[in-house]
């Protein structure tokens, strides 16, 4: 079974914070997501990265970072934590034009 | 013209009864198609993929119709288990794209 892994399943962080969203891929997939998932608006794609070292915007990026450095392992960062930023974020991986698979998501709350 | 369209219900059905969804995507030249079920305050999780000849797994049917460009899932003896939001997924297949997602039809099964 693919493993997807988020380091937290509940965040809170204060405005103005730096925040670092870890997730880690157990199966060698190239492709890796970052998306947030708020009600009514469904995902919305923030990055995405097909290889190492390489990142593509997603629809919105403004705000966060991300940084891939191995293969297994996509981080998101908030460089300046902002209230709209309270969200539900999931990660997913996959292989190239297939089916992707979701980590089991980081419910971020930012005072 | 929005790239995956999906109608968000609720869909209200008792059980036992049969109920279909349908999902619209705009580019013509996608070529693979997912649907994915969600349940409250989790991760989506991949359901079936949609084939040009139609799908079947259990009580889930699939269907794609490439010249009317909508994919359908066709539920049979809804169970109070498949309760849940449906998204539908598409693959718009052009270098340095993501899956696209729609926002999700909500079925709740009552008994």
């Amino acid at each position: 079974d693919v493993k997807v892994t988020q380091s937290s399943r509940y965040l809170v962080k204060r405005t103005g914070e730096k925040v670092f969203l870890e997730c880690v891929q157990d199966m060698d997939h190239e492709n890796m997501f970052w998306y947030r998932q708020d009600p009514g608006l469904g995902l919305r794609l923030i990055y995405f990265s097909y290889d190492v070292k390489m990142k593509e915007k997603g629809d919105i990026p403004e705000g966060y970072s991300v940084s891939r450095e191995k293969k297994e392992r996509f981080s998101l960062i908030l460089e300046s934590a902002s209230t709209n930023q309270t969200s539900m974020y999931l990660c997913a991986s996959g292989p190239a034009n297939s089916p992707l698979h979701f980590g089991n998501g980081t419910r971020l709350t930012v005072t | 013209r929005k790239e995956v369209e999906q109608d968000p219900g609720p869909f209200n059905v008792p059980e036992g009864a049969t109920v279909a969804f349908n999902c619209t995507y705009s580019n013509s030249a996608s070529q693979s198609f997912f649907w994915y079920r969600q349940d409250c305050r989790k991760e989506p999780k991949l359901l079936m993929s949609v084939y040009s000849s139609g799908n079947e797994d259990g009580r889930f049917t699939a269907q794609l119709n490439r010249a009317s460009q909508y994919i359908s899932l066709l539920i049979r003896d809804s169970k109070l288990s498949d309760s849940a939001t449906y998204l539908c997924v598409v693959n718009p297949n052009q270098a340095g794209t993501a899956l696209i997602f729609g926002k999700g039809t909500t079925l709740s099964v009552s008994s």
